[in-house]
């Protein structure tokens, strides 16, 4: 059964900060893993969907990396803002299925 | 693309009671989603249509459960019997038919059972 952990589960930080949210999954069966945004009430935002056979992608200040084998991703936030504040979630599809298993998600403060 | 729209945005209601939540897709997006997520956690996933065809369903989807989309479009999601477990946060995903596009979410039902 796959399990994704996101660590820390929480995270505060000054304006202007790089950081790195980290995502791990138990099985590297995986066919793609997709980070999310989630704002407080609100439903998801997808950011970056990275494909089994991928090793990273960009999208602005976000980049996202996969290394399928040791099961592990991370979400790289440059220069952040207090607007990145909000809830990071990380998804893995398994081969063979349609549904998303989600981490619990990391929850990002950026103070101004 | 005018986004995932869900409705009603937020349900009341007494326990015992029957409640249907709507998801309306992303147009010519032909795969649905239904999940669930209660506070502080991650989405769990309930169900998926391809088309009109129920394909996929997690064993979180007791028989008081039933989700249909009758015609491909949009879909619903009925809940008999509500039970105070029942409350959470709903939320519908649409993708396109290429299996590697990313799932696009609503803001969700948020259900509330007294």
């Amino acid at each position: 059964k796959q399990e994704v952990t996101q660590i820390p589960a929480a995270l505060s930080v000054p304006e202007g900060e790089n950081l790195v949210l980290n995502c791990s999954f138990t099985d590297s069966a995986i066919y793609n893993l997709q980070w999310f945004r989630q704002d407080p009430g609100k439903g998801l935002t997808s950011l970056l969907l990275i494909q089994s056979s991928q090793r990273e992608q960009t999208s602005g200040r976000l980049n996202a990396s996969l290394d399928k084998s040791s099961g592990r991703s991370t979400l790289y936030i440059a220069a952040s803002q207090p607007g990145d504040s909000a809830t990071y979630l990380c998804a893995v599809r398994d081969t063979g299925f349609q549904k998303l298993v989600f981490g619990t998600g990391t929850r990002l403060l950026v103070s101004p | 693309d005018t986004g995932v729209s869900q409705d009603p945005r937020h349900k009341i209601t007494k326990r015992g009671q029957n409640v249907t939540f709507r998801c309306d897709p992303i147009s010519e997006h032909n795969r649905l989603y239904w999940y669930r997520q209660t506070l502080g956690q991650g989405p769990e996933f309930l169900t998926y249509f391809q088309n009109e065809a129920q394909l996929e369903k997690s064993r979180l989807l007791s028989d008081r459960f039933s989700a249909e989309r009758p015609k491909g479009s949009f879909s619903t999601l009925e809940i008999q019997r509500t039970e105070q477990g029942d409350s959470a946060m709903y939320l519908c995903a649409s993708a396109r038919g290429d299996s590697n596009q990313p799932q696009h979410f609503g803001d969700g039902t948020r259900l509330s059972i007294l």
